[in-house]
């Protein structure tokens, strides 16, 4: 149980267009969900959290406009990278919480994105 | 704010050797702390928890854990090492008020031969 899907898990793009990444609760309901974001070598960093039916709240520093977050139902959550540069270009990771299991959060594999 | 150290970027040791890898905290509030494992190109996958109870803490792989409240530590530790344990480790923590996983920069473990 408790499984959490990301697609695609890696794109390509070019410079100055949208990429949107899909984040999946597959078998538990997600009130919560979080985006986070790694350079290569280096830590998640929080980004975004997000509950069902309301607006993200934004980390410091991260642009709102640029990386908008949509948590539409209680298993879906998009990230759309609008306009990317390459040093948007990262590994995103997103993960969710259940209402039931206290504290946990399940991770998605990743989405490796690349822009040219 | 909550922050997590992880004193080392990079542990090697030999195969079958015993390892720890370091983790410090630094909310004086009660909280939640965990290790993630990490495989190159790949998500994080939980190693083990602490929520409560008991201060030694076991998880998959043969890893485990000891929480110190005194020292603010949340230590990870193995026996005995195998190759297929290099990867990256991370630890987290969240307060007990349900907020985001705050990680550690990770340790980078390697397995030699």
């Amino acid at each position: 149980g408790a499984v959490v899907s990301q697609h695609p898990s890696w794109v390509i793009c070019k410079s100055g267009t949208s990429v949107k990444i899909e984040c999946r609760s597959l078998d538990f309901q997600a009130t919560t969900m979080f985006w986070y974001r790694q350079f290569p070598k280096q830590s998640l960093m929080l980004m975004a959290t997000s509950n069902e039916g309301s607006k993200a709240t934004y980390e410091q520093g991260v642009e709102k406009d640029k990386f908008l977050i949509n948590h539409a139902s209680l298993t879906l959550s998009t990230l759309t990278v609008t306009s990317a540069h390459p040093e948007d270009s990262s590994f995103y990771i997103c993960s969710a919480r259940s209402g039931l299991v206290y504290n946990e959060q399940f991770f998605g594999p990743g989405t490796r994105l690349t822009v040219l | 704010a909550q922050s997590v150290t992880q004193l080392d970027s990079q542990v090697p040791v030999f195969e079958e050797a015993p390892v720890e890898l370091r983790c410090n905290y630094s909310s004086s509030v009660s909280v939640y702390l965990f290790w993630y494992v990490q495989y190159p190109n790949q998500g994080l996958q939980l190693l083990l928890k602490y929520l409560s109870g008991s201060t030694l803490v076991k998880g998959i792989n043969g890893f485990e854990a000891e929480f110190n409240k005194s020292q603010t530590s949340f230590h990870l530790r193995k026996p005995s090492v195998h190759i297929s344990d290099t990867a990256e480790y991370f630890c987290a923590v969240s307060d007990q008020g349900n907020t985001p996983l705050v990680f550690g920069k990770g340790t980078r473990l390697s397995v030699i031969a």
